[in-house]
């Protein structure tokens, strides 16, 4: 079946260092992807989104591209904060399907001044 | 600005108690979803419903079961509360539609721990 992997954390890191967290799904057709940023606390929120291949998402700094070759969609910030710290969890949906979301497990990130 | 309330943040519930918890969207979405979050296994969705009065099993649906009364609302019941279902509750909702881009909203949580 459809499913999403991500790569485990926890991602420890220091201020400023480059961010990669890599998200590889599975999928039958063309779904869109996503990712989400739990910051302590909290409920999820929308960080960015692709809708097809080659589209880049972008928001906060943060990219990820779709790349339907490598059906991947991984997440990438130049220079991370402290108050980047968070889980981020990558997903994806098809249309049609009631919008239903499909989660990887959640990379923990820490970074430390 | 969009809302998805969760009415209940932290909840402790004994073995056998019936569990109730409630969920209120404000963006008059017709598709709403419970999750639970358990460590290194992301959320997984429990049910979902498209419209009012329907509903749909998700991929962990034993144990609970959901009433959706009103078109903002959307509860989950647990009807005999066990150890194994402590966890966080997300609730969630969005537009329906055929975009699959569309944004899905989520709630706060709730923390539930069954002793």
């Amino acid at each position: 079946g459809d499913s999403v992997t991500q790569m485990e954390g926890p991602v420890t890191l220091s201020e400023e260092a480059f961010l990669t967290i890599n998200c590889t799904y599975t999928a039958t057709g063309y779904p869109s992807l996503f990712w989400y940023v739990q910051y302590p606390g909290e409920g999820l929120q929308l960080l960015l989104k692709a809708t097809k291949a080659d589209d880049k998402g972008s928001n906060k700094g943060f990219e990820a591209t779709y790349r339907k070759e490598t059906t991947s969609f991984h997440l990438e910030k130049g220079s991370v904060q402290v108050s980047d710290s968070a889980v981020y969890f990558c997903a994806l949906r098809f249309s049609g399907g009631y919008n239903k979301l499909i989660f990887g497990a959640g990379t923990r990130l820490a970074v430390h001044p | 600005d969009v809302k998805v309330t969760q009415s209940s943040r932290y909840l402790v519930k004994r073995t056998g108690e019936k569990v109730f918890l409630e969920c209120v969207q404000d963006m008059d979405h017709e598709n709403m979803f419970w999750y639970r979050q358990d460590p290194g296994l992301g959320l997984r969705l429990i049910y979902f419903s498209y419209d009012v009065k329907m509903k749909e099993k998700g991929d962990i649906p034993e144990g609970y079961s959901v009433s959706r009364e009103k078109k903002e609302r959307f509860s989950l019941i647990l009807e005999s509360a066990s150890t194994n279902q402590t966890s966080m509750y997300l609730c969630a909702s969005s537009p329906s539609g055929k975009d699959s881009g569309n944004t899905i909203y989520f709630g706060e949580g709730s923390w539930l721990t069954v002793v």
